[in-house]
């Protein structure tokens, strides 16, 4: 099954904010209830910032949200810090009941 | 608070196969997937296959049907992956993740450590 497509990367200056996009054909988001997000930092395991579009488990920053429109899910990160610098991924089911993640957005802290 | 602990890191020859522990704590082992994802250095997140220890239902991502063994011993709480025919494009960080325990998705939620597997003659 194909990646979800993200951008390779996104930029922002600590406080801004910053939105991610999360794209599959429709028939990879054929449970739009169904997309999560996680945070990834070299060298540790990945951690969960949203799922079912817009929850947050418990002890994640509200600065964290989830939304989606369409076949595209979008991770917008509020009062950027420099902790956030982290690759940061979707993921979703495919028609077939498998799981997909998107391709991965680099987040830079400048 | 759920947990998965990983067995340790492999160093493998092409074309033998490796294997895989992902101990599960804190949640209902039977009730829960166990997800297998792949990360190659360098590259992104790829999903391999999950299965259902309650039932042993298994679902593999296309690439990896055929080469990829799970199994799950509910008793102990432990899932392993098993992949085989080993080449040096399977060098990659191997994490196995279940979903979150009060929701309705299945996706990954909870990740083991990670276990890195590097294959090499």
């Amino acid at each position: 099954q194909s990646a979800l497509t993200q951008p390779a990367s996104v930029s922002g200056s600590p406080g801004q904010s910053i939105t991610i996009s999360c794209t599959g054909p429709s028939s990879d988001f054929s449970e739009y209830s169904y997309v999560s997000w996680y945070q990834h930092h070299p060298g540790k395991a990945p951690k969960l910032l949203i799922y079912e579009v817009s929850n947050r488990p418990s002890g994640v920053s509200n600065r964290f949200s989830g939304s989606i429109s369409g076949n595209t899910a979008s991770l917008t990160i509020s009062g950027l810090q420099a902790d956030d610098e982290a690759d940061y991924y979707c993921s979703s089911y495919t028609s077939r009941g498998t799981c997909v993640f998107g391709t991965g957005t680099q987040v830079t802290v400048v | 608070e759920v947990q998965l602990v990983q067995s340790g890191a492999e160093v493998k020859l092409p074309g033998t196969t490796v294997k895989i522990s992902c101990e599960v704590s804190g949640n209902t082992f039977r009730d829960s997937y166990i997800h297998w994802v792949k990360q190659a250095p360098g590259k992104g997140l790829e999903w391999m296959a999950l299965i259902d220890p309650g039932d042993g239902e298994r679902i593999f991502a296309e690439r990896f049907q055929g080469r990829v063994t799970l199994t799950a011993v509910t008793s102990t709480g432990t899932a392993y992956m098993q992949l085989s025919g080993l080449t040096s494009d399977d060098t990659a960080v191997y994490y196995c993740a279940t979903p979150i325990v009060d929701g309705q998705s299945s996706l990954p939620a909870h990740w083991g450590q990670g276990t890195l597997v590097t294959v090499s003659s």
